[in-house]
């Protein structure tokens, strides 16, 4: 199996926003609408920030908004914050087993 | 709230079996989840090495899958992960989690992970 497709980086100033891409395949991204999404800060562990494509779980602000689209998902992050700086990961559902993506590292400017 | 916490040596000689426990609290390891192990080289990004069911099924990520065995003890409410051969490249923070299916079985996330925990392979 083969990593998921993200940037390696993208950047925002406080108060905009930015979108997060996640290329896979039929088989992963394209074939099940169970992708989510992880927010982690260093030294910390994954948080999760969305799954199954879009829904948000108790808690994570509704600045945080994910789609898809065929084989590739979008994470969106409006109203940018300084926390909000972190690595994003997506995560497919592959059959039987589950791919991450390589990870975007978000820079708040 | 469940909690999870990894245990197990922190530095493993290259050719050796690396060995992790993680043991669930506030909740039951018979639930409806599935119980993982992912990874993370220093520097690097996440990689899924496989899972477990309280049933025993498991499923493993296909590059590791020669090298790897999870397994399950009810009776303690913990799962484990044993790497054989292992080599520098499998120095990495090893984090376990549980794979929700969904309040309706359809679905696929990762809800709770514990903190991690820093294997080094070095002689």
């Amino acid at each position: 199996q083969s990593a998921l497709t993200q940037p390696r980086s993208v950047s925002g100033s406080p108060g905009q926003s930015v979108t997060i891409s996640c290329t896979g395949t039929s088989s992963d991204v394209g074939g099940y609408n169970y992708v989510s999404w992880y927010q982690q800060h260093p030294g910390k562990a994954p948080k999760l920030m969305i799954y199954d494509v879009s829904k948000r779980p108790s808690g994570v602000p509704d600045r945080f908004s994910g789609s898809k689209s065929g084989n590739t998902a979008s994470l969106t992050i409006s109203g940018l914050q300084a926390e909000d700086e972190a690595d994003y990961y997506c995560c497919s559902y592959a059959g039987s087993h589950v791919v991450f993506g390589g990870g975007t590292k978000l820079t708040v400017l | 709230q469940v909690q999870l916490q990894e245990s197990g040596p922190g530095l493993v000689k290259p050719s050796g079996t690396l060995s992790l426990t993680c043991a669930v609290s506030g909740g039951s390891i018979s639930s409806s989840n599935w119980w993982s192990w992912v990874r993370q080289p220093p520097g690097k990004g996440l990689e899924w090495i496989g899972e477990i069911y309280h049933s025993g099924s498991t499923n493993y990520n296909p590059s590791l899958k020669s090298r790897v065995t999870i397994s399950v003890d009810k009776s303690k409410n913990q799962f484990s992960l044993k790497l054989s051969s292992v080599t520098a490249a499998d120095t990495a923070v090893y984090y376990c989690a549980s794979r929700s299916l969904g309040a309706y079985g359809s679905g696929s996330y990762f809800d709770y992970w514990g903190q991690g925990t820093l294997v080094t392979v070095s002689s």
